[in-house]
């Protein structure tokens, strides 16, 4: 256990139906990120957060996807009118400091599932 | 993600032995590299890390090592353990568009070790 939750752990959704996934991450870390895995592939960036502020997201992989993290604690991920394509596994990370070379911690990842 | 993906290289080492995995990444530019552990169900989880400014550092029964000239990057694990089973994915940073940084990774690489 790398401190970093993720809920739900699994979700199964009909097309067009809208999701939520929620990230905890290590409460002292200031950067959060958000990728999706697909199986098979390793880790694919999809934003990042320097506190509350979101600092990338030309990655977020089509206008359906958005990120919030209001606080500067907890981060959340929507996809609205999902896709069959959007199943995945969808992960955060967070580190602590600003830059690339702070360990990036992993939480275990919501499954979702598209039908 | 492409159905090539969901065949990731394999490498079966017997217990006790030493492995070696191998990654070659893309950006000339990329100055930071990390290798990542994966297990089924779980979120990758850092192993080691190597700058540009190193071709080699060492860990806890691991060695990465990193040619720049041919942009390969190596892990060696020593004495492997039946807890080394898992996927391996190799990163490297990666500077966007808009200065910030991110990390790509690779396919992965799925080692089993046989006891």
């Amino acid at each position: 256990d790398t401190g970093v939750s993720q809920d739900p752990r699994h979700k199964i959704t009909k097309r067009g139906q809208n999701v939520t996934f929620r990230c905890d991450p290590i409460s002292e870390h200031n950067r959060l990120y958000w990728y999706r895995q697909t199986l098979g592939q390793g880790p694919e960036f999809l934003t990042y957060f320097q506190n509350e502020a979101q600092l990338e997201k030309s990655r977020l992989l089509s206008d359906r996807f958005s990120a919030e993290r209001p606080k500067g604690s907890f981060s959340t991920l929507e996809i609205q009118r999902t896709e069959q394509g959007d199943s995945a596994m969808y992960l955060c990370a967070s580190s602590l400091g600003a830059g690339i070379y702070n360990e990036q911690f992993f939480g275990p990842g919501t499954r979702l599932t598209v039908l | 993600g492409e159905s090539v993906g969901l065949h990731l290289p394999t490498l079966s080492v017997q217990e006790g032995d030493n492995s070696i995995i191998n990654c070659a990444y893309s950006n000339s530019a990329s100055d930071y590299f990390i290798w990542y552990k994966q297990e089924s169900g779980k979120g990758p989880q850092f192993i080691i890390d190597i700058r540009s400014n190193m071709d080699k550092r060492q860990g806890q029964r691991v060695t990465v090592l990193l040619n720049k000239t041919v942009k390969h990057l190596s892990l060696q694990i020593a004495a492997t353990q039946p807890g080394d089973s898992a996927v391996y994915f190799c990163a490297e940073n990666e500077i966007s568009n808009f200065g910030n940084e991110k990390l790509t990774f690779g396919t992965g690489t799925r080692l089993t070790i046989i006891p």
